[in-house]
This record gives C-alpha cells, structure tokens and sequence, in this order.
C-alpha cells in the first residue's frame, strides 16, 4: 500500500516552455500533498504544500506565480514550472501521508527536470 | 543553527558491520522522526519511524529516539552492499505536519 505514483519520471525541455508534473496516490486518498526539490549531492527542499480543493502554500523564497500547484482532487496533485529556465533544471518529487498529523511520508518517484 | 543535523560521511563500512548513523534537531516540539533511504538518482523510501522514546527495531534497522537529548539514530546491522545509499533524518516541525530533512549521510558498504 501507499503507493505514490508520480510523471513523467524524466523530461527535457527548453528555455521558456512550460512543464506538468504530476502526482497521484493509487491506492489512497491524500488531502494533502507535498512537493520537494533536489539539487545534486543537497537534501531535499520542500516547495510547497498542496491541499485539495484550496490554495497551496508556498515556502518562503518559492514563487507561486512559476511553480503553479493545483490539487484538483484527493488523489491527484500537479506542479506546473512555468516560463522554465536553465536554474530550474532539478529533481522534483511529490509526497503524500496515508494519515493525518504525523503519518510517515510516501514519495513518488520524482521527475528529472532539464531546462536547455 | 540548521534544524536537523547528520554527521555528513561518507561512512564506508565493511560488509557484515554495523553501521550508526546519527541525527540531532533543534525543535524540542518535534515529535515525529522518520530514516529515509535514498540511492542514486532514486527518490527516497521510507525505512523506520519513532514517535516514543527508546529503541524500535524493524528486521536489521534499530531506530533509537532520545528526546531529552534530541537526537535520533539508526543502526544498520550485518550490512550488506544493497544498503549503499544515502539516509535522510527527517523530523517534523513542532505543531506542523512538515518535515524538515538533514543533509542526509552516505553509507557504502564494503564487500
């Protein structure tokens, strides 16, 4: 159980386009959603937290208004990178508690972003 | 002061050991702690948790909790080349359902 299913595992795009990432919970329903990134050889940073049917909250140095959260329904949240530029090219992955409070966190298995 | 530190390795042990990895963090309202395992270029899977002081074994991983002293480790027993990989402490932001991860501490096992 607690299955995490995130995509596309890898994408490459260039300079200006736009990228949508997405995250379900396969065999569980998730209120809340978590994004992260991951620079090489760094731990992971969270980005924001993604609550079904409101607005997400962002982390402080985070823009909303580029990396565009949407958590339409309890089992799918998206992350959209917007205007994407080289700087953005990181690992991105999604997580998803299979409780409330403090459950243990359910990773996807994250997208590989490459801005060229 | 970060909120959640690891001794950053690498840890190279040889295979059969024990390997300890430890973990301190800041927030004494914290009351949730998580071991994550990472490999390469992989997302990271969970491996124990420990809400209660003591010790919580779970096959050849021991997490041992100390609040008063706010640290947490792991113990990794008769290692084995598969548990090379990176470990991530995670602790939860008192009050708060976030986790706050250390910098993570890389183990390579010997064989």
């Amino acid at each position: 159980g607690a299955v995490v299913s995130q995509h596309p595992s890898w994408v490459i795009c260039k300079s200006g386009t736009s990228v949508k990432i997405e995250c379900r919970s396969l065999d569980f329903q998730a209120t809340t959603m978590f994004w992260y990134r991951q620079f090489p050889k760094q731990s992971l940073m969270l980005m924001a937290t993604s609550n079904e049917g409101s607005k997400a909250t962002y982390e402080q140095g985070v823009e909303k208004d580029k990396f565009l959260i949407n958590h339409a329904s309890l089992t799918l949240s998206t992350l959209t990178v917007t205007s994407a530029h080289p700087e953005d090219s990181s690992f991105y992955i999604c997580s998803a508690q299979t409780g409330r409070g403090n459950s243990p966190l359910h990773f996807g298995n994250g997208t590989r972003l490459t801005v060229t | 002061q970060k909120e959640v530190e690891q001794n950053s390795g690498p840890l190279s042990v040889p295979e059969g050991a024990i390997a300890s990895l430890n973990c301190t963090y800041s927030d004494r309202g914290s009351q949730s702690f998580f071991w994550y395992r990472q490999y390469s270029g992989k997302s990271p899977e969970l491996i124990m948790f420990i809400y209660s002081n003591g010790d919580k074994e779970d096959g050849r991983f021991t997490a041992q909790l100390n609040k008063a002293s706010q640290y947490v480790s792991l113990l990794i027993r008769d290692s084995q080349p598969s548990d090379s990989a990176t470990y991530l402490c995670a602790v939860n932001v008192a009050n708060d359902y976030k986790l706050s991860f250390g910098a993570g501490t890389t183990v390579t096992v010997r064989a």
